[in-house]
């Protein structure tokens, strides 16, 4: 069964840098040829697209947030983490990790998503 | 910055087609993907490739891509069906994922 579990701080202070990990089970990255991306939405917003990590460990990111985001993989722990700097309340949103279809390319939807955190970010 | 935008809501009768559109510059050069979101509850994927349905996704949905145009059908709607929308395109000119503005679908 594949899985995508977030998990990170629900409640982060202003200008601190976010954490989140997604540990995930039932598919190998570089086999099943899929990329692992990250998205948020804000409370009663649309989706947002943060960034992607793909089998090949290219990395793309959100032009708007490039410069606060990192993302990476942990093949060992099958993890992947995103890391956010510079948190402001407007970071405020619910965030997932997903997964494109296997053998597909970058650029296809995302199939598979975790339940998603929260992240509040206030003082 | 590439956008994608969508009405912001589509009523529906059950049992009529109802169709959601997304509309982006040459649109129909990319493609889309459409997800369905109920309240509370991760999105799913309903359509990926213009016109692929992942298994499991009802025959119900359907896409198509033309233009500056992506459509999404749902064919003899369902109450369960009542939830947010959103497409999704891949810009290669930039190298991003896109979402679209999303489209809340009421049956009644």
């Amino acid at each position: 069964q594949v899985t995508l579990r977030e998990s990170g701080p629900a409640l982060v202070k202003p200008t601190q840098t976010l954490t989140l990990t997604c540990t995930f089970s039932g598919f190998s990255v570089s086999t099943s040829r899929v990329c692992l991306g990250w998205i948020r939405q804000p409370p009663g917003k649309a989706l947002e697209w943060l960034a992607l990590i793909d089998w090949d460990d290219d990395k793309y990111y959100s032009t708007s947030l490039k410069t606060r985001l990192t993302i990476s993989r942990d093949t060992s722990k099958n993890q992947l983490v995103l890391t956010m700097t510079n948190m402001n309340p407007v970071d405020t949103a619910t965030y997932y990790c997903a997964r494109t279809p296997v053998g597909g390319a970058v650029g296809d939807g995302f199939d598979i998503w975790g339940l998603g955190t929260m992240v509040t970010v206030s003082s | 910055s590439y956008e994608l935008t969508q009405p912001p809501s589509v009523s529906v009768s059950p049992g009529q087609t109802a169709r959601i559109t997304c509309s982006g510059d040459k649109l129909g050069s990319k493609y889309a993907s459409w997800y369905r979101q109920k309240p509370g509850q991760s999105p799913l994927l309903l359509i990926y490739k213009d016109i692929k349905r992942p298994s499991g996704v009802p025959e119900r949905f359907s896409g198509s891509n033309s233009g500056n145009t992506a459509t999404l059908t749902i064919t003899g709607t369902q109450t369960m069906d009542e939830a947010d929308y959103y497409c999704q395109a891949w810009d290669s000119d930039t190298a991003q994922y896109v979402f679209g503005t999303g489209t809340k679908v009421t049956v009644l």
